[in-house]
């Protein structure tokens, strides 16, 4: 997989925009940018993906830029159940094989 | 309801003993993923599947084995030869083709004492 950067811990008001960045510079023109969260103790979620456009859906914003090197995972009103670690992954296309490779992520912590 | 259920949440054995963690699907998923989590770790993946009867290793095999003889149905079990088994167990599904989206069970925390 192409390697991705993220920060390590973010914090975000309750009610206000939360914007997690991911660099993603080796990124090659057909690999996607994929988004998971996880919850404390929980499984994995997923979010979003996206190729070159942005996207959107009921969970967030993806705002990736025009060279595709970097993106932003964007959620536009957190609340305190957003609180969980964010991945940014961008898997590579081995085919049929749909491997996922987790870094650390950025663990967001939305306060009151 | 359609999802991955793992069972048990908790789960604590003895040093040297077998042990296996279930997994099962109702999401008519052909692929399905075993992955390892350490405190303050991303996820790395033990096993994969993408039909029933075959199976690959992923990153980190050594210590473990599966079976797929159902579509729905994936075990693990955490052998004697695994060296540090004491970790957060999470099993996924997917279309297989369908690009990246793999849905997660609620995972097993297996303790070795």
């Amino acid at each position: 997989d192409a390697k991705t950067t993220q920060p390590t811990s973010m914090d975000c008001a309750e009610g206000r925009a939360a914007n997690l960045p991911c660099n993603h510079s080796t990124i090659s023109g057909n690999e996607y940018v994929y988004w998971y969260r996880q919850i404390h103790s929980q499984g994995p979620q997923y979010i979003i993906h996206g190729l070159k456009n942005n996207e959107t859906n009921e969970m967030a914003s993806l705002i990736i830029t025009e060279d595709r090197k970097s993106s932003t995972l964007i959620l536009p009103h957190a609340t305190l159940r957003d609180t969980a670690v964010y991945y940014c992954i961008v898997p590579q296309d081995t085919g049929t094989a749909s491997k996922l490779t987790f870094g650390t992520g950025t663990r967001l912590q939305v306060t009151l | 309801d359609g999802g991955i259920t793992q069972s048990p949440k908790y789960l604590f054995r003895k040093e040297g003993q077998n042990v296996t963690l279930s997994c099962e699907q109702n999401l008519n998923h052909d692929a399905m993923y075993w992955y390892r989590q350490d405190p303050g770790q991303g996820l790395r993946l033990i096993y994969y599947s993408q039909i029933v009867n075959d199976f690959q290793k992923g990153d980190i095999a050594e210590g473990y084995s599966v079976s797929r003889e159902k579509k729905e149905s994936f075990p693990l079990t955490v052998t004697s030869a695994q060296k540090n088994p004491t970790a957060f167990y999470l099993c996924a599904s997917s279309i297989v083709g369908g690009g990246w989206e793999q849905f997660f069970g609620p995972g097993t925390r297996l303790t070795v004492l």
